[in-house]
């Protein structure tokens, strides 16, 4: 089974502060999306990215694909209280066209 | 817009009952899953289905059943609920062929007493 590790496990900021959470794995994959989950609500796509290298941005957040295509990390810039949540990374496994394998996450609380 | 709905947001049952959760998806998709998810394992893969009447078995089929006979419905069956299968049941679905984009409904917080 491919594992993604996403770390931090908890992060917890003040408003207006900068992080940065990470997804890493030893595989390769062809693409990678990241979702954030709140409380009691299922899971939201934010993006994919399936070119190496490749940064997208999504007003204050900044998703970047590593250059081998094994690791990802979304950066968050002024980060405000509505970005609580939990921050989830996937990846296609074992080149399927429709499964997907989840890191556990990253749970951010963004303070007042 | 895309939606996914899922019959029951809450739902408490006894032990040795058996549960239906339904979901429903307007999105013409052809991948439907569905998820378990409890703190500290993450999201689990329970089944999935490619196509009307076809599915497949994901990480932990067991104890679970699921059926497909309408294209945008997906049914998750326990057959005997245990209290080991109190969880969060999470559905989504998918377009075949594009960057595995899974698109999930709101959840159902199952309590198994």
């Amino acid at each position: 089974t491919q594992l993604l590790e996403q770390s931090p496990q908890f992060l917890s900021i003040q408003e207006g502060e900068n992080l940065t959470v990470y997804c890493n794995s030893s595989s390769v994959f062809s693409s990678l999306q990241w979702y954030r989950q709140e409380p009691g609500e299922g899971p939201v796509l934010l993006v994919t990215v399936v070119t190496g290298g490749e940064v997208k941005k999504l007003k204050r957040l900044t998703f970047q694909f590593g250059d081998a295509r094994k690791d990802s990390s979304l950066h968050i810039t002024a980060a405000q209280p509505g970005d609580t949540g939990l921050y989830l990374c996937a990846a296609g496994v074992g080149g399927s066209n429709y499964k997907l394998t989840f890191g556990k996450g990253t749970l951010l609380t963004v303070n007042p | 817009d895309v939606k996914v709905t899922q019959s029951s947001r809450y739902l408490v049952k006894r032990t040795g009952e058996k549960v239906f959760l339904e979901c429903v998806q307007d999105m013409d998709h052809e991948n439907m899953f569905w998820y378990r998810q409890d703190p500290g394992l993450g999201l689990r893969l329970i089944y999935f289905s490619y196509d009307v009447k076809m599915k497949e078995k994901g990480d932990i089929p067991e104890g679970y059943s699921v059926s497909r006979e309408k294209k945008e419905r997906f049914s998750l069956i326990l057959e005997s609920a245990s209290t080991n299968q109190t969880s969060m049941y999470l559905c989504a679905s998918s377009l075949a062929g594009v960057w595995n984009e899974q698109f999930f409904g709101p959840g159902t917080r199952l309590t198994v007493l």
